[in-house]
């Protein structure tokens, strides 16, 4: 138990359905992430919340729209994906402007057909 | 142009040895290095970190070694456990740039009772 808890875990979507990803942390933590890993590649860092305000965008396409509502919740809608958008999204949570520790959750297998 | 790499996708290693796992950074400016180990269907959980200002951190089986002359460091696992296996990811930031990690895309490590 990591205290980053993800849902779901997996995911089924066709490229015109919308839908949301949800990431929860009871750690305290007041800085959340969402990063994309694809097969056989880095890890890629998508956005960066810290108290609530998105303060990194690593030139995400608009199909992705993150959510912030508290520094607890960290949501990531996604919709019109394509497949090349299947990966596993990884949600992470850590404290203060020192990412060093980021403490990663479960993620979610999103698969795109 | 990926500025951390892990040129070794696999490794496998006997129970009881070393297991030395490689990473390289092209960017000079990074400043600290972090090691994740990430089992199966769960996500990264930090393992061990080192400071460029040091070249050897130690925290029991593990010992992670930096060479900023030759932009390298590595991770040892002296002994080796089979509860070991699982795909390693190094990761380099700049402490001012606190929220951006940068991943390697990670090798995965067998170790073989």
């Amino acid at each position: 138990e990591t205290g980053v808890t993800q849902t779901p875990r997996h995911l089924v979507m066709g490229m015109t359905n919308k839908k949301s990803l949800k990431c929860e942390q009871h750690l305290g933590h007041n800085a959340m992430y969402w990063y994309k890993q694809s097969a056989k590649k880095p890890l890629e860092l998508m956005f960066v919340y810290s108290l609530e305000e998105r303060v990194e965008n690593n030139s995400v396409p608009s199909r992705f729209s993150p959510e912030c509502p508290n520094s607890s919740h960290l949501f990531l809608h996604l919709h019109t994906l394509q497949p090349e958008d299947s990966a596993l999204y990884l949600c992470a949570s850590s404290q203060g402007s020192g990412f060093l520790k980021a403490f990663f959750g479960q993620g979610t297998r999103l698969t795109v057909v | 142009d990926q500025q951390v790499k892990q040129n070794s996708p696999s490794l496998s290693v006997q129970e009881g040895r070393i297991s030395i796992l490689n990473c390289d950074y092209t960017n000079s400016m990074f400043d600290y290095f972090l090691w994740y180990k990430k089992y199966p269907a769960e996500g990264p959980t930090f393992l061990i970190s080192i400071s460029s200002i040091k070249d050897k951190n130690e925290d029991g089986r593990f010992t992670v070694f930096l060479n900023k002359s030759a932009k390298h460091l590595s991770l040892h696992i002296v002994p080796s456990q089979p509860g070991d296996s699982a795909v390693y990811f190094c990761a380099a930031s700049r402490l001012e740039y606190g929220n951006k990690l940068v991943f390697g895309a990670g090798t995965i490590l067998r170790v073989k009772s």
